[in-house]
């Protein structure tokens, strides 16, 4: 199994409606996940972070199954702002905090 | 509070030359990653590095590609002899703490880099 591996996407959904990516992750020490959400040709920034079974926040949720490595995140509405690279990231299992990052799943938003 | 800079954001270089990526973390943060994102690629650690210290430079090349965080001034990542497969952005976050997987990590705009 690759270290963080996603769906491939990408996914394209009409204004409103409820999309879910997937990610499973190597590491079964790992103890925190993020979700991080790049736009094109720009720097990634924070959407969630998850440490114990889920993280709601607005219309994004995501889950944690440990027992099968694996994390979701669900955007519910979704907006036509909505549309990037969402990446699943999981920190290295040493000690030095470094992040391994998924390739990303794009979204794409229609009107 | 600004957040994490690099610059230059672009940056054009030919084959053989070498190219200077400069970083400056947020303010109160000690802590500097260097990512490599390559197109269509997520992105790859490089190098974690404190004030004159590196932590973990697992995910750097061995050859040509260097990386230092001095007492005063920017995180540099240099490259050395860039070769086109070296064309890519590179991005450096910081956070106020390392070694911990709770802490975010800031990312800077990145340097987009493209050998010729």
């Amino acid at each position: 199994r690759k270290e963080v591996e996603q769906d491939p996407g990408p996914f394209n959904v009409p204004e409103g409606a409820t999309v879910a990516f997937n990610c499973t992750y190597s590491n079964s020490a790992s103890q925190s996940f993020f979700w991080y959400r790049q736009d094109c040709r720009k720097e990634p920034k924070l959407l969630m972070s998850v440490y114990s079974s889920g993280n709601e926040d607005g219309r994004f949720t995501a889950q944690l199954n440990r027992a099968s490595q694996y994390i979701s995140l669900l955007i519910r509405d979704s907006k036509l702002s909505d549309s990037a690279t969402y990446l699943c990231v999981v920190p290295n299992g040493g000690s030095q905090g470094n992040l391994i990052f998924g390739k990303g799943t794009k979204l794409s938003v229609k009107p | 509070n600004a957040g994490v800079m690099q610059n230059p954001r672009h940056l054009v270089r030919r084959r053989g030359q070498e190219a200077r990526l400069r970083c400056s973390p947020m303010k109160g943060h000690s802590h500097v990653y260097w990512y490599r994102q390559l197109p269509e690629e997520g992105l790859k650690f490089m190098v974690y590095l404190q004030k004159e210290n590196i932590i973990d430079e697992s995910g750097m090349p061995k050859e040509r590609f260097s990386a230092e965080f001095p007492k005063e001034g920017p995180s540099i990542l240099r490259i050395q002899q860039v070769v086109r497969g070296d064309s890519a952005a590179y991005f450096c976050a910081s956070s106020p703490k390392g070694g911990g997987a709770l802490d975010e990590q800031f990312f800077g705009p990145g340097t987009r880099l493209t050998v010729l």
